[in-house]
C-alpha cells in the first residue's frame, strides 16, 4: 500500500514567518507534487519534481519554493508566509509518465493558517 | 494551457436518485483520465481511471465513467446514490504533452439527503 505522509495536519503561523511543509512517500516514486486546495478552485499545482534535485514550477509557484534532496522527501517552503497562503496543502507522488500506472497518491493534507 | 472543467459546483440529490457529474477537458492529444473523491475530513482517494481500451470504466462503490473522445468528456455516473456518497468529487487529467502533470477540475460538492 502506497503511503504518502505529511509532517503536520494543522499548522498556524504568523505573517512573515518561514514555513516548511514536509512530505514523505514510501513507494520509491520518482514524481512528487505539491498542490493547494481552496473552495471553488479545486487543486492547483504549486511545484512538482520529476526526480531528486529536479523541480518544475506549476501553475501558482509565486511565494513558494521546494527542495528535493532525497527521492522520498519533497519539501514545500513558504519563504515569508502571507495571509493569502492560508489553505489546505496536499502532497502527492506517482511513478513517471508512461509507467504501467499513472495513478497519483495523495497525502492527508496540511491545513495551514497564516495569521 | 490545458484545462479541466466540471460543470456543477454543488449538486444536491435525494437517496436513490441517479447521479451524473460532468467533466470536460481542453484538447491535448493523449490523455489519462481520473475521478477522485474526498469524503468529509478525509484525504483524496481514487474512484476510477481511464488509460485506454473500453471507454466505459467501472470504479469503486458502484461508480462508473464514460470517456467520449469526440466530446473531450469523462462524465461520472452512479445509478442510485446513497447518503454515504456525500463528498467532493474531482475530475483530473494527465495531458501527455504537459509532461505528466495532473490537472484538476474545480470540484463538485455532492450532498445526498437521506
Amino acid at each position: 500500500d502506497v503511503k504518502v505522509t505529511q509532517s503536520s495536519r494543522y499548522l498556524v503561523k504568523r505573517t512573515g514567518e518561514k514555513v516548511f511543509l514536509e512530505c514523505v512517500q514510501d513507494m520509491d516514486h520518482e514524481n512528487m507534487f505539491w498542490y493547494r486546495q481552496d473552495p471553488g478552485l479545486g487543486l492547483r499545482l504549486i511545484y512538482f519534481s520529476y526526480d531528486v534535485k529536479m523541480k518544475e514550477k506549476g501553475d501558482i509557484p509565486e511565494g513558494y519554493s521546494v527542495s528535493r534532496e532525497k527521492k522520498e522527501r519533497f519539501s514545500l517552503i513558504l519563504e515569508s508566509a502571507s495571509t493569502n497562503q492560508t489553505s489546505m496543502y496536499l502532497c502527492a507522488s506517482k511513478l513517471p509518465l508512461g509507467s504501467n500506472t499513472d495513478t497519483q497518491y495523495f497525502g492527508p493534507g496540511t491545513r495551514l493558517t497564516v495569521l | 494551457a490545458q484545462s479541466v472543467s466540471q460543470h456543477n459546483h454543488h449538486v444536491i440529490l435525494s437517496e436513490a436518485a441517479s447521479l451524473e457529474l460532468g467533466c470536460n477537458y481542453s484538447y491535448g492529444g493523449t490523455v489519462n483520465l481520473f475521478w477522485y473523491v474526498q469524503y468529509p475530513g478525509q484525504h483524496l482517494q481514487l474512484l476510477l481511471k481511464y488509460f485506454s481500451g473500453d471507454p466505459l470504466v467501472k470504479g469503486i462503490k458502484g461508480f462508473e465513467a464514460e470517456f467520449i473522445k469526440s466530446k473531450f468528456s469523462f462524465n461520472l455516473r452512479k445509478p442510485s446514490v446513497q447518503w454515504s456518497d456525500t463528498a467532493e468529487y474531482f475530475c483530473a487529467v494527465i495531458f501527455y504533452n504537459q509532461g505528466g502533470k495532473l490537472i484538476f477540475g474545480q470540484g463538485t460538492e455532492l450532498s445526498v439527503k437521506p
